[in-house]
Protein backbone atom coordinates (compact mmCIF):
# COMPACT_ATOMS: atom_id res chain seq x y z
CA UNK A 1 0.00 0.00 0.00
CA UNK A 2 1.19 3.41 -1.06
CA UNK A 3 1.52 5.36 2.77
CA UNK A 4 3.26 8.79 2.78
CA UNK A 5 3.73 10.09 7.03
CA UNK A 6 4.97 13.30 7.86
CA UNK A 7 6.89 13.99 11.24
CA UNK A 8 6.12 15.96 13.54
CA UNK A 9 2.36 16.64 13.84
CA UNK A 10 3.31 20.30 15.20
CA UNK A 11 6.06 22.00 15.63
CA UNK A 12 6.36 25.34 17.17
CA UNK A 13 9.76 27.33 17.22
CA UNK A 14 10.60 31.25 17.73
CA UNK A 15 11.29 33.21 14.75
CA UNK A 16 14.39 33.36 13.13
CA UNK A 17 14.96 29.38 13.68
CA UNK A 18 15.72 27.25 10.71
CA UNK A 19 13.99 23.79 10.69
CA UNK A 20 13.26 20.83 9.04
CA UNK A 21 9.97 19.15 8.14
CA UNK A 22 10.18 15.13 7.51
CA UNK A 23 8.20 13.31 4.78
CA UNK A 24 8.47 9.45 4.12
CA UNK A 25 6.94 7.16 1.87
CA UNK A 26 6.52 3.56 1.35
CA UNK A 27 6.79 2.89 -2.61
CA UNK A 28 9.75 4.37 -4.36
CA UNK A 29 8.33 4.04 -7.69
CA UNK A 30 7.43 7.59 -7.94
CA UNK A 31 6.87 10.04 -10.71
CA UNK A 32 7.52 13.38 -7.93
CA UNK A 33 7.04 14.96 -4.34
CA UNK A 34 5.44 17.69 -3.84
CA UNK A 35 5.39 19.57 -0.94
CA UNK A 36 2.59 22.74 -0.24
CA UNK A 37 1.34 24.99 2.24
CA UNK A 38 -2.02 25.39 3.23
CA UNK A 39 -3.53 28.31 5.24
CA UNK A 40 -6.58 27.41 7.65
CA UNK A 41 -9.99 26.77 5.97
CA UNK A 42 -8.45 27.69 2.53
CA UNK A 43 -6.92 25.59 -0.47
CA UNK A 44 -3.78 24.32 -0.87
CA UNK A 45 -0.63 26.21 -2.47
CA UNK A 46 2.26 24.13 -4.39
CA UNK A 47 6.12 25.20 -2.94
CA UNK A 48 7.83 22.95 -4.80
CA UNK A 49 8.32 19.95 -6.93
CA UNK A 50 11.04 17.65 -6.99
CA UNK A 51 10.92 14.84 -10.39
CA UNK A 52 12.05 11.25 -9.20
CA UNK A 53 15.23 11.83 -11.65
CA UNK A 54 15.94 14.98 -8.80
CA UNK A 55 17.72 15.68 -5.56
CA UNK A 56 16.47 18.99 -4.64
CA UNK A 57 15.03 21.85 -5.29
CA UNK A 58 14.96 25.51 -3.58
CA UNK A 59 12.76 28.43 -4.21
CA UNK A 60 13.72 31.32 -1.79
CA UNK A 61 14.19 30.43 2.37
CA UNK A 62 12.66 26.77 1.15
CA UNK A 63 14.63 23.96 0.33
CA UNK A 64 13.42 20.43 -0.65
CA UNK A 65 15.44 17.04 -1.02
CA UNK A 66 14.36 13.78 -2.14
CA UNK A 67 15.99 10.54 -1.30
CA UNK A 68 14.23 7.95 -3.36
CA UNK A 69 15.99 5.00 -2.35
CA UNK A 70 15.37 5.31 1.28
CA UNK A 71 12.00 6.58 0.92
CA UNK A 72 12.39 10.20 2.32
CA UNK A 73 12.03 14.08 1.61
CA UNK A 74 12.85 16.76 3.77
CA UNK A 75 11.77 20.46 3.73
CA UNK A 76 13.95 22.97 5.31
CA UNK A 77 12.71 26.70 6.05
CA UNK A 78 15.64 28.96 6.35
CA UNK A 79 15.31 31.92 9.05
CA UNK A 80 11.47 31.45 9.88
CA UNK A 81 8.97 34.43 10.01
CA UNK A 82 5.10 34.31 11.67
CA UNK A 83 3.53 34.14 7.85
CA UNK A 84 5.90 30.55 7.50
CA UNK A 85 2.98 29.80 9.90
CA UNK A 86 0.65 26.72 7.76
CA UNK A 87 -0.10 23.40 7.65
CA UNK A 88 2.44 21.69 4.96
CA UNK A 89 1.69 19.08 2.92
CA UNK A 90 3.98 16.49 1.43
CA UNK A 91 2.41 14.61 -1.42
CA UNK A 92 3.73 11.75 -3.98
CA UNK A 93 2.72 11.17 -7.72
CA UNK A 94 2.32 7.39 -8.33
CA UNK A 95 0.75 7.28 -11.70
CA UNK A 96 -2.36 9.26 -12.02
CA UNK A 97 -2.22 9.33 -7.74
CA UNK A 98 -1.28 12.18 -5.77
CA UNK A 99 -1.06 10.36 -2.35
CA UNK A 100 -0.68 13.14 0.73
CA UNK A 101 0.61 12.67 4.16
CA UNK A 102 -1.33 14.33 7.05
CA UNK A 103 0.38 17.55 7.29
CA UNK A 104 2.73 19.32 9.93
CA UNK A 105 1.28 22.07 11.63
CA UNK A 106 3.81 24.90 11.95
CA UNK A 107 3.60 27.63 14.39
CA UNK A 108 6.41 30.40 13.96
CA UNK A 109 6.16 33.10 17.20
CA UNK A 110 7.03 36.46 17.58
CA UNK B 1 -7.75 36.09 -13.55
CA UNK B 2 -6.51 32.52 -14.07
CA UNK B 3 -7.40 29.95 -11.39
CA UNK B 4 -9.84 27.42 -10.05
CA UNK B 5 -13.18 28.36 -7.73
CA UNK B 6 -15.52 26.41 -5.95
CA UNK B 7 -18.92 27.39 -4.61
CA UNK B 8 -20.31 27.50 -1.74
CA UNK B 9 -17.82 28.27 0.72
CA UNK B 10 -20.02 26.69 3.64
CA UNK B 11 -22.99 24.54 2.54
CA UNK B 12 -25.64 22.64 4.91
CA UNK B 13 -27.30 18.82 4.35
CA UNK B 14 -30.40 17.60 5.86
CA UNK B 15 -30.66 13.99 6.31
CA UNK B 16 -31.57 12.35 2.92
CA UNK B 17 -30.85 14.80 0.61
CA UNK B 18 -28.18 15.20 -2.45
CA UNK B 19 -25.95 18.10 -2.51
CA UNK B 20 -23.70 19.44 -5.30
CA UNK B 21 -20.71 21.29 -4.82
CA UNK B 22 -19.39 23.52 -7.68
CA UNK B 23 -15.91 23.80 -9.41
CA UNK B 24 -15.05 25.46 -12.27
CA UNK B 25 -11.51 26.43 -13.77
CA UNK B 26 -10.41 28.72 -16.43
CA UNK B 27 -7.08 27.63 -16.95
CA UNK B 28 -7.78 25.41 -19.58
CA UNK B 29 -6.45 22.20 -17.36
CA UNK B 30 -7.70 18.52 -19.12
CA UNK B 31 -7.22 17.02 -15.68
CA UNK B 32 -9.44 18.12 -12.73
CA UNK B 33 -9.94 16.27 -9.20
CA UNK B 34 -12.21 16.09 -6.49
CA UNK B 35 -10.99 15.53 -2.75
CA UNK B 36 -12.08 15.45 1.03
CA UNK B 37 -10.06 16.33 3.86
CA UNK B 38 -10.61 15.05 7.57
CA UNK B 39 -8.83 16.83 10.68
CA UNK B 40 -5.41 15.28 11.35
CA UNK B 41 -5.83 13.20 8.04
CA UNK B 42 -4.29 13.81 4.24
CA UNK B 43 -6.51 14.81 1.66
CA UNK B 44 -8.10 11.68 -0.26
CA UNK B 45 -8.99 11.33 -3.72
CA UNK B 46 -12.95 10.57 -4.45
CA UNK B 47 -13.15 11.17 -8.40
CA UNK B 48 -10.53 12.64 -10.74
CA UNK B 49 -11.25 13.17 -14.76
CA UNK B 50 -8.80 13.15 -17.45
CA UNK B 51 -10.39 14.80 -20.49
CA UNK B 52 -14.07 15.79 -20.85
CA UNK B 53 -16.70 12.84 -20.88
CA UNK B 54 -15.02 10.82 -18.80
CA UNK B 55 -14.03 10.47 -15.01
CA UNK B 56 -12.43 7.40 -12.70
CA UNK B 57 -13.19 6.71 -9.30
CA UNK B 58 -10.78 7.83 -6.75
CA UNK B 59 -9.75 5.65 -3.06
CA UNK B 60 -13.19 6.98 -1.64
CA UNK B 61 -15.81 6.87 -4.45
CA UNK B 62 -18.73 5.61 -2.67
CA UNK B 63 -21.85 7.73 -1.71
CA UNK B 64 -20.68 10.72 -4.46
CA UNK B 65 -21.20 11.04 -8.08
CA UNK B 66 -19.61 13.57 -10.65
CA UNK B 67 -19.84 14.90 -14.01
CA UNK B 68 -17.53 16.40 -16.83
CA UNK B 69 -19.75 17.81 -19.52
CA UNK B 70 -17.43 20.94 -20.19
CA UNK B 71 -13.85 21.18 -19.88
CA UNK B 72 -13.87 24.50 -16.97
CA UNK B 73 -16.59 22.21 -15.11
CA UNK B 74 -16.52 19.48 -12.83
CA UNK B 75 -19.19 19.17 -10.38
CA UNK B 76 -19.55 17.07 -7.38
CA UNK B 77 -23.01 15.57 -5.74
CA UNK B 78 -22.41 14.16 -2.43
CA UNK B 79 -25.48 11.46 -2.25
CA UNK B 80 -27.75 10.73 0.80
CA UNK B 81 -25.41 7.03 0.56
CA UNK B 82 -22.90 9.06 1.96
CA UNK B 83 -23.63 8.67 5.69
CA UNK B 84 -20.23 10.86 7.17
CA UNK B 85 -20.08 13.85 4.70
CA UNK B 86 -19.41 16.49 7.14
CA UNK B 87 -15.49 17.33 5.56
CA UNK B 88 -13.77 19.94 3.71
CA UNK B 89 -13.84 19.33 0.20
CA UNK B 90 -10.93 20.73 -2.41
CA UNK B 91 -11.20 20.78 -6.31
CA UNK B 92 -8.14 20.26 -8.37
CA UNK B 93 -6.48 21.21 -11.81
CA UNK B 94 -3.81 19.84 -13.85
CA UNK B 95 -2.59 19.93 -17.56
CA UNK B 96 -2.78 16.12 -17.58
CA UNK B 97 -3.05 13.43 -15.27
CA UNK B 98 0.10 11.58 -15.39
CA UNK B 99 3.29 14.34 -15.62
CA UNK B 100 5.78 14.75 -13.33
CA UNK B 101 6.76 17.94 -14.14
CA UNK B 102 3.14 19.49 -13.66
CA UNK B 103 1.63 20.31 -10.17
CA UNK B 104 -1.65 20.40 -9.53
CA UNK B 105 -3.93 23.87 -8.71
CA UNK B 106 -5.89 23.84 -5.59
CA UNK B 107 -9.11 25.77 -5.09
CA UNK B 108 -10.59 27.56 -1.82
CA UNK B 109 -12.73 24.51 -1.21
CA UNK B 110 -16.03 24.06 0.69
CA UNK B 111 -16.59 23.07 3.75
CA UNK B 112 -19.70 20.65 4.05
CA UNK B 113 -21.65 20.25 7.29
CA UNK B 114 -24.78 18.26 8.50
CA UNK B 115 -27.65 19.55 9.82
Amino acid sequence: KQEVTQIPAALSVPEGENLVLNCSFTDSAIYNLQWFRQDPGKGLTSLLLIQSSQREQTSGRLNASLDKSSGRSTLYIAASQPGDSATYLCAVLYGNKLVFGAGTILRVKS
Amino acid sequence: DGGITQSPKYLFRKEGQNVTLSCEQNLNHDAMYWYRQDPGQGLRLIYYSQIVNDFQKGDIAEGYSVSREKKESFPLTVTSAQKNPTAFYLCASSIQTTTSKETQYFGPGTRLLVL
